[in-house]
């Protein structure tokens, strides 16, 4: 089976640097996604591993360890809108074609002045 | 930039009734796929479809559930005989291949059975 764990709660200060942590014990693993959810919308995507190493997308980095089954999303410059939920998610090959993806609970971030 | 959309935004119906939810992928995207999200929990996969069937499901995606690709633009999702635990939102998704390839999520339809 899947499990993808991350801690349900976080807070941090606006312009502050915040690491959002997730690991991971999967079968045919094939990337890690991070997206962002805001309260009753869509996941929006941010960022995408599949080699290990960092990935940096303006404000937003993310980290992958395949050995370790683990990947951080790294915040900087804290905007209030930061705010939302934010889900660690694998895919996952299941060797029929399709690559369904499989989240973890998300990490509920809260921006404080 | 092109986007998924769902109709309806919110629906509700009574238990045991069937509702169909809509969802029109991006155009160039050849992968679909469905899932559910219940108020407070995560996202969960429901099914994926290609070239016209479905390429994975769930253990949720029972005989209750269905989908079709009836055009060239619409994918549905049919819901048989609501029951109470079917309310949640309900997420279409698509990319555009099914490898390397990111999934864009559309706004969602928030179900909710009586």
């Amino acid at each position: 089976g899947q499990n993808i764990d991350q801690p349900t709660e976080m807070t941090a200060t606006e312009g502050a640097i915040v690491q959002i942590n997730c690991t991971y014990q999967t079968s045919g693993f094939n990337g890690l996604f991070w997206y962002q959810q805001h309260a009753g919308e869509a996941p929006t995507f941010l960022s995408y591993n599949v080699l290990d190493g960092l990935e940096e997308k303006g404000r937003f980095s993310s980290f992958l360890s395949r050995s370790k089954g683990y990947s951080y999303l790294l915040l900087k410059e804290l905007q209030m809108k930061d705010s939302a939920s934010y889900l660690c998610a694998v895919r996952v090959s299941s060797g029929a074609g399709s690559y369904q993806l499989t989240f973890g609970k998300g990490t509920k971030l809260s921006v404080i002045p | 930039e092109p986007e998924v959309t769902q109709t309806p935004s919110h629906q509700v119906t009574q238990m045991g009734q069937e509702v169909i939810l809509r969802c029109v992928p991006i155009s160039n995207h050849l992968y679909f796929y469905w899932y559910r999200q219940i108020l407070g929990q995560k996202v969960e996969f429901l099914v994926s479809f290609y070239n016209n069937e479905i390429s994975e499901k769930s253990e949720i995606f029972d005989d209750q559930f269905s989908v079709e690709r009836p055009d060239g633009s619409n994918f549905t999702l049919k819901i048989r005989s609501t029951k109470l635990e079917d309310s949640a939102m309900y997420f279409c998704a698509s990319s555009e291949l099914a490898r390397q390839e990111t999934q864009y999520f559309g706004p969602g339809t928030r179900l909710l059975v009586l």
